[in-house]
Parts: C-alpha cells; structure tokens; sequence
C-alpha cells in the first residue's frame, strides 16, 4: 500500500494563476482533510470530506476550493494564488468512524511570488 | 472553536533525561488527544494518542496523560535519545462533532544533545 499520496511534491506559482493539489489514498478511508503547516503555526484544517459527496469548511477555508472525486480522491484548487498561500500542504485520511487516527501526506511545498 | 495551547515552543535536553510537552484546550467537547512527532521536512507521524474515558497511556518511553477537568494533557519522554530530536504537536478533535478533524497546537522543537 502507498498509504496517502499527494503530487506534485514542489510548486511554484505566480500571484493570480490557479492550480489544483492532488491527493490520493488507498487505505479505504472514508474521511480526508486538507491542512496547511506554517512556520510556528502549527497544522490548520482548510477543508475536510467526512464521506464520499460531503466536503466542509475547516478553519482557514478563504481561497480554496475542495472535490472530493471519489472515495480515493480528493483535491485542493487555488483560483488565484496569493503570497498568503504560500505554505506546506499536508492532505490527510482517516478509516471509518470506528477509528480516530489520521494518516498524512508527504506534503507539497507550495510558493507563491 | 477548539483552541488548543502547547508549552513550551523549544525544549533542550540531555540525551538519557526526560521531556514534557504541555498542552491545554478549550472545548470540552474534545474527546481524542493525539501527538505527532515531525522531522525536519517529513510528514507528521502519530506517536501516541489518548482517549477522554482515560487518564493515562504508555508505549515503551512515551506516555501521554490526560487531565479532562482541568483541560490538559502532557506528553512524557523518559530516557530521550538523540533521535527523539523533532518538533511534537499535540491535537484535539471533538470526534464525529466535527468530522474527526484535529485542531493543532502550534508545536514543541525538541532538542536532545549527546
């Protein structure tokens, strides 16, 4: 198994161009998330997907847009990429409800100029 | 929402003592209490997590205790080798409330010199 997979692993943007981060499981998770790591901020929720067809905003949800795709998938798109958004994105999954633990990404480093 | 508080930011040790990682939260809905461990430019990686229908959990050097009263809970490092050098966080999620996501603190670098 490659548990969680997320491409690309390094990208640079200039400000107002738009991308989509991809990510992937193949645990059989029904719950995936989207996080942002900044230097001395800690992890913070953008968006989560509890099942397959739900999506819900997190805590710093402002500039981004989520699909879930399908139960192995679930992507994160910038529109328009701001200096703001520059950052590692981690996406993250979790089995059914029975259990509490997430399973990361490697992350994409992401720059904005 | 759920605010959750880590102390200290940095943590230095002698290879062989013990660490402590503190951390508060703010929402007493919050039922699971994981950490991770981080290496520089690595993936966040679950150490050890608790639950709030315990008070205390131990895996060989870590342990993790939990205080639901007072809102805290502490992660204990005995014996720490050079190799336990990263930056910890600790999380709290209010489980099926709110999707299971973690609210993070903002992390502890840990340093273990020879």
């Amino acid at each position: 198994n490659a548990g969680v997979t997320q491409t690309p692993k390094f990208q640079v943007l200039k400000t107002g161009q738009s991308m989509t981060l991809q990510c992937a499981q193949d645990m059989n998770h029904n719950s995936m998330y989207w996080y942002r790591q900044d230097p001395g901020m800690g992890l913070r929720l953008i968006y989560y997907s509890a099942s397959e067809g739900t999506t819900d905003k997190g805590e710093v949800p402002n500039g981004y847009n989520v699909s879930r795709l399908n139960k192995r998938e679930f992507s994160l798109r910038l529109e328009s990429a701001a200096p703001s958004q520059t950052s590692v994105y981690f996406c993250a999954s979790k089995r059914g409800e029975t259990g509490y633990e997430q399973y990361f990404g490697p992350g994409t480093r992401l720059t904005v100029t | 929402g759920e605010n959750v508080e880590q102390h200290p930011s940095t943590l230095s040790v002698q290879e062989g003592d013990s660490a402590v990682i503190k951390c508060t939260y703010s929402d007493s809905a919050s039922n699971y209490f994981p950490w991770y461990k981080q290496e520089l430019g690595k993936r966040p990686q679950l150490i050890i997590d608790i639950r709030s229908n315990v008070g205390e959990k131990k895996d060989q050097r870590i342990a993790v205790t939990l205080n639901k009263t007072a809102k805290h809970f502490s992660l204990h490092i005995t014996e720490t080798q050079p190799e336990d050098s990263a930056v910890y966080f600790c999380a709290a999620s209010k489980g099926s409330n709110s999707g299971y996501a973690l609210n993070f603190g903002k992390g502890t670098s840990l340093l273990v010199t020879p």
